[in-house]
């Protein structure tokens, strides 16, 4: 069992508003990424940080900005939510030393599902 | 152009049956390919990895297969149970980059009823 933790589970918001998805992992990872995921679609990986003060966009350009101010902390914030927002978003980790494979593996949190009206 | 697609895109088969899911792959170069499960309303779990000298790797009633060389894998489920019902996606990692760029397949629904 992967000790990931996002908040909150659900969320549904009204247009404009500012929101925060938090992502809390306990693993002491590096490397920490959020995704977003559309039914029935594939994940896309909108941010990814390499460590404390690293963060990078992904390949589908979000308007959704990430800090990285601690290791086990990776927050995601929306400052105006609009209904092209909804999705579920995933938070996920993984082990960023050198060695082997199985360390790459990343370990998802629950996801956000998020309603923007 | 880098992409995974898997096939069927739904199943639906009855508790005790076995069943196949299949993945094709494009992604290069290769470093390694995991099938993940996701259950309803949750995140991703791994269930396989396999690199490209494995042709196959077993987790309990699962067992992943890969030819490098056509570059297709399956994952083959054995005496099915109500709590497979989920999401099967299949994630190809390639070596070009220092991220370990992540390929993520659609996904396959599998329903078993009882």
């Amino acid at each position: 069992e992967a000790d990931i933790y996002q908040t909150p589970r659900y969320l549904v918001i009204g247009t404009g508003k500012k929101i925060t998805l938090e992502c809390s992992q306990t693993m002491g990872h590096d490397k920490m990424y959020w995704y977003q995921q559309d039914p029935g679609m594939e994940l896309h990986l909108i941010h990814y940080s390499y460590g404390v003060n690293s963060t990078e966009k992904g390949d589908l350009s979000s308007e959704s900005t990430v800090s990285r101010i601690r290791t086990e902390h990776f927050p995601l914030t929306l400052e105006s939510a609009r209904p092209s927002h909804t999705s579920q978003y995933l938070c996920a980790s993984s082990f960023g030393g050198l060695a082997g494979i199985n360390q790459e593996t990343q370990y998802f949190g629950p996801g956000t599902r998020l309603l923007v009206l | 152009k880098n992409q995974v697609e898997q096939s069927p895109q739904s199943l639906i088969i009855l508790e005790g049956k076995n069943c196949t899911l299949q993945c094709n792959y494009t992604v290069s170069p290769f470093s390694n390919l995991r099938w993940y499960k996701q259950d309803t309303g949750r995140g991703p779990v791994s269930l396989t990895i396999m690199t490209f000298s494995e042709n196959t790797k077993s987790n309990g009633r699962y067992t992943a297969t890969l030819d490098a060389d056509t570059k297709q894998s399956s994952l083959h489920i054995t005496a099915s149970q109500l709590s497979d019902s989920a999401s099967y996606i299949c994630v190809v990692s390639d070596r070009g980059s220092t991220l370990g760029r992540l390929y993520f397949g659609r996904g396959t629904q599998l329903t078993v009823w009882p």
